[in-house]
């Protein structure tokens, strides 16, 4: 997978809790990217980072929260606000943002609101 | 509007046979486009990438990508077709000029039966 772990490989969270999914990466990587995935949706960009503490807005950002600290690190926090947050979750990363690049995905983690 | 098409759910193919996944998209300007696996539980493995030159793309594990601009294809194909390479296989397209946005087509379920 890459060089990029994700921990845990699955994850059970109680309503009104908040839980975070860690991503790590030793490729040195400039870019890291969050993706959901739900059974016959592809990929959903939830949030991405260029560089160190910088990042953006995906596509379907309510409810989750980032952080990106270190290059090798970048925390996703599934908050009480993200109303369906059972789904498989992707971390990637990329050399940069360049077009040309081609992402390199972790093994994933599986959360289950219980 | 931007977007990735995998208009088949499933394609069966029998060990052997030549096997063909289709994706069409549809993106302002001259795309970047990739060819994905991904296996039960895992995350994606990048397979190949088509950035510009020839039309005829060659990846990982024998498949092989077939851009066309005028039908505005990049059909995945590999000769002769194996029962491991049953999976879920995703097209994606990035704009060059806006280099955060990966499009994910829906998945192709590819079933290699003996």
């Amino acid at each position: 997978d890459g060089g990029i772990t994700q921990s845990p490989k699955y994850l059970f969270r109680k309503e009104g809790q908040n839980v975070t999914l860690s991503c790590e990466q030793n490729l040195n990587h400039d870019a890291m990217y969050w993706y959901r995935q739900d059974p016959g949706q592809g990929l959903r960009l939830i949030y991405y980072s260029q560089i160190v503490n910088d990042f953006q807005k995906g596509d379907i950002a309510e409810g989750y929260s980032v952080s990106r600290e270190k290059k090798e690190s970048f925390p996703l926090t599934v908050t009480s606000a993200q109303t369906t947050p059972t789904a498989f979750y992707l971390c990637a990363s990329s050399v940069g943002l360049a077009g040309s690049d081609e992402q390199f995905f972790g093994p994933g983690t599986r959360l289950t609101v219980l | 509007a931007q977007s990735v098409a995998q208009p088949e759910d499933q394609v069966n193919v029998a060990e052997g046979n030549p096997l063909t996944v289709k994706c069409t998209y549809s993106v302002s300007g001259n795309p970047y486009l990739f060819w994905y696996v991904q296996y039960p539980n895992r995350g994606l493995q990048f397979l190949l990438k088509y950035i510009t030159g020839d039309n005829l793309v060659k990846g990982s594990y024998g498949f092989e990508a077939e851009f066309n601009k005028s039908q505005t294809s990049f059909h995945l194909k590999k000769p002769s077709a194996l029962v491991s390479d049953s999976a879920l296989y995703f097209c994606a397209v990035r704009e060059p000029t806006r280099f955060n946005k990966f499009y994910f087509g829906s998945g192709t379920k590819l079933n290699v039966k003996p």
